[in-house]
């Protein structure tokens, strides 16, 4: 069974501090995808990784995919209110034939 | 592309009675994915489908769900009879996987209150 972990579920952070969100999958996969999710609001991409040690940035958030540890990372640098979301992090397993997200990371940043 | 379109967005009904609803996704993307999401349970994907066919309904709870892409370009999601439950936000998203990459849009979300 394909199963989708994060951590932290949730993230109290103050402005300007750095944090990483973990993802953690059980299947060989070389595709992961990140979404925010805004309170009351639906999901937005923010990253598609493809390969073994990809890494993307956008802003002060940066993604990166290591497929023989299983294993993505959110880096949030210097924190902003406007970050404050709930991240998702989806497997793409070819084993599988499907998408499958992980349980979420609910971020507050705090002025 | 006005991206994907769900309706409605809120829904109110009583217990026992039928929902329906509607997911018109991005023209040209041959995934589509239906999901529930709850406090409890987080995100779940329901059912999805390849090129209107259903490919995976695993995740759908009971009988008294049911799913059915006509053509390609609208989706449906009944729940009958409703239960309390069945109270969630329901996501339409669709993809078209190029390369191997699948990145998903989600639509708006039908809110389901079942009293």
């Amino acid at each position: 069974e394909l199963k989708v972990e994060q951590n932290p579920l949730f993230l109290s952070m103050q402005e300007g501090k750095n944090y990483t969100i973990y993802c953690n999958y059980s299947t060989t996969s070389d595709r992961l995808y990140w979404y925010r999710q805004d309170p009351g609001k639906s999901l937005e991409s923010l990253f598609v990784l493809l390969s073994n040690g990809a890494v993307k940035q956008e802003g002060r958030l940066m993604a990166s995919l290591d497929t023989k540890a299983r294993l993505s990372t959110l880096h949030i640098t210097a924190a902003v209110h406007d970050l404050s979301a709930t991240y998702f992090c989806a497997v793409d397993s070819t084993s599988y034939d499907k998408v499958i997200f992980g349980p979420g990371t609910s971020l507050s940043v705090i002025p | 592309d006005a991206g994907v379109i769900q309706s409605p967005r809120h829904e109110v009904t009583e217990m026992g009675q039928e929902v329906t609803l509607r997911c018109k996704p991005i023209s040209g993307h041959d995934y589509l994915f239906w999901y529930r999401q709850t406090m409890m349970r987080g995100l779940e994907l329901l059912i999805y489908f390849n090129n209107n066919v259903p490919i995976d309904d695993s995740g759908m709870p009971e009988d008294r769900f049911s799913a059915k892409m006509p053509n390609a370009s609208f989706s449906t999601l009944k729940i009958q009879p409703s239960e309390p439950r069945d109270s969630a936000v329901y996501f339409c998203a669709s993809s078209q996987r190029l390369a191997g990459v699948s990145k998903a849009f989600f639509g708006p979300g039908t809110r389901l209150t079942v009293l």
